[in-house]
Formats: structure tokens, sequence, C-alpha cells
């Protein structure tokens, strides 16, 4: 059972305009949120992420949004670059999973044209 | 600046071969992880281990074990590999109490 859905397998967006990443969750006892970002034939680096008590993070070009009530969570990036051509994985962790282990959703590939 | 190493980028191996896979953090970092990543799956767990000689089965721990015998290094063995084990192999660790997971640049093992 996925308790961590990124629907959308890809997503191209213009160079300049905004990226909206989106991932949903079942697990309603997760409490911490992160994006990944992954380059081909690199591990993923951590990006941002948020705590349930907060509804929106934002770190320069990235801000991240938590809506509690409907499981949900988007990656803003504002204004797109090429190098935001990744692989973003969201990720979720629940206090009582001990060690901290991270559940990830399946990934969706960000491509920015010029 | 954090740092984890994988021992080999690439792996090429024959089905039924035993597989070790190496993992080291120059963190001191308690928490140590082991991921697949596959397309359209993620990043599934497989075995994690919050201190030296602990381990604990993730999501998929079916034909793997692991061995931590000292905190910086952590190790994925592939019994008897078998052909849908090939995948990018992930490993990862962290500091108890902190959930951003700090990752190494991954293994592709692929088995024949």
């Amino acid at each position: 059972d996925q308790q961590v859905k990124q629907n959308s397998p890809s997503l191209s967006v213009q160079e300049g305009r905004i990226s909206i990443l989106n991932c949903d969750y079942t697990n309603s006892m997760f409490d911490y949120f992160l994006w990944y970002k992954k380059y081909p034939a690199e591990g993923p680096t951590f990006l941002i992420s948020i705590s349930s008590i907060k509804d929106k993070n934002e770190d320069g070009r990235f801000t991240v949004f938590l809506n509690k009530s409907a499981k949900h969570l988007s990656l803003h990036i504002v204004p797109s670059q090429p190098g935001d051509s990744a692989v973003y994985f969201c990720a979720a962790s629940a206090d009582n999973q001990g060690a901290q282990k991270l559940v990830f959703g399946q990934g969706t590939r960000l491509t920015i044209n010029p | 600046d954090v740092k984890v190493t994988q021992s080999s980028r690439y792996l090429v191996k024959r089905t039924g071969e035993k597989v070790f896979l190496e993992c080291v953090q120059d963190m001191d970092h308690e928490n140590m992880f082991w991921y697949r990543q596959d397309p359209g799956l993620g990043l599934r767990l497989i075995y994690f281990s919050y201190d030296v000689k602990m381990k604990e089965k993730g999501d998929i721990p079916e034909g793997y074990s692991v061995s931590r015998e000292k905190k910086e290094r952590f190790s994925l063995i592939l019994e008897s590999a078998s052909t849908n084990q090939t995948s990018m192999y992930l490993c990862a660790s962290s500091s108890p109490g902190i959930q951003t997971q700090y990752f190494g640049p991954g293994t592709r093992l692929l088995v024949l």
C-alpha cells in the first residue's frame, strides 16, 4: 500500500515559470515532510522540509505547502531554472516509526525547457 | 561537509553470486539505511540500523541481509543475487531525532 503518492510521473515547465509538484499521503500519523531532488547517477539531496505544525515553509525559490486536512503537500519552484531539471521525491516521517524512517513517493521527473 | 560514500558506482554480477555493497559515512550518525530505487516505485527501504550491531527490516528485506560492525559502516549483502535485484541501491545516514537523511551517490547493480 503506497502511503505517499506522487501521481504525476513527469512535468514539463518553461524556464522562468512556476513549477508545482504535488504529493498526497494516506497515513495521518505522518508529521514531518521532506522534498529531495535527484540527478541521474547521483544520490538524492535534501531540498526543503516542513513540520505538520506549519502550513508553509520557504527557502529561496522553493516553497513547500502543507494541507493536513487534505493530506496533501506541494513544492513550488519560482522561477524555474534549467538546473532544476531532476527527479523530485517527497517523503514523510512519523514519530512512531523510530529511527526517523522515511516513506518516499514514486518521484516526479521535472523538465525545465529553455 | 556531510559525506556518505558507497564502494562502487556500477557493479555487474551473475545470478547466484554473493554480493556485498559497502557504505561509509563520516558524520558520526547513529542511523543508517539501505534503499533500492526502481522506476515508478520510488525509494523503498530494505534495512536500517540505529546503532552498531543493531538492524531492523524495512519494507522489502527478502533476499537481503545487512551488517553493521562499526558505526560508520553499513553493508548490504545479497546472499544469492537474482535478476530481480537489478536496481539502483542507495545508502543514507541520519542523526537520532533528525528526519533529514543524507544519501550516498548510489550503486547501480546489474545481475545477469
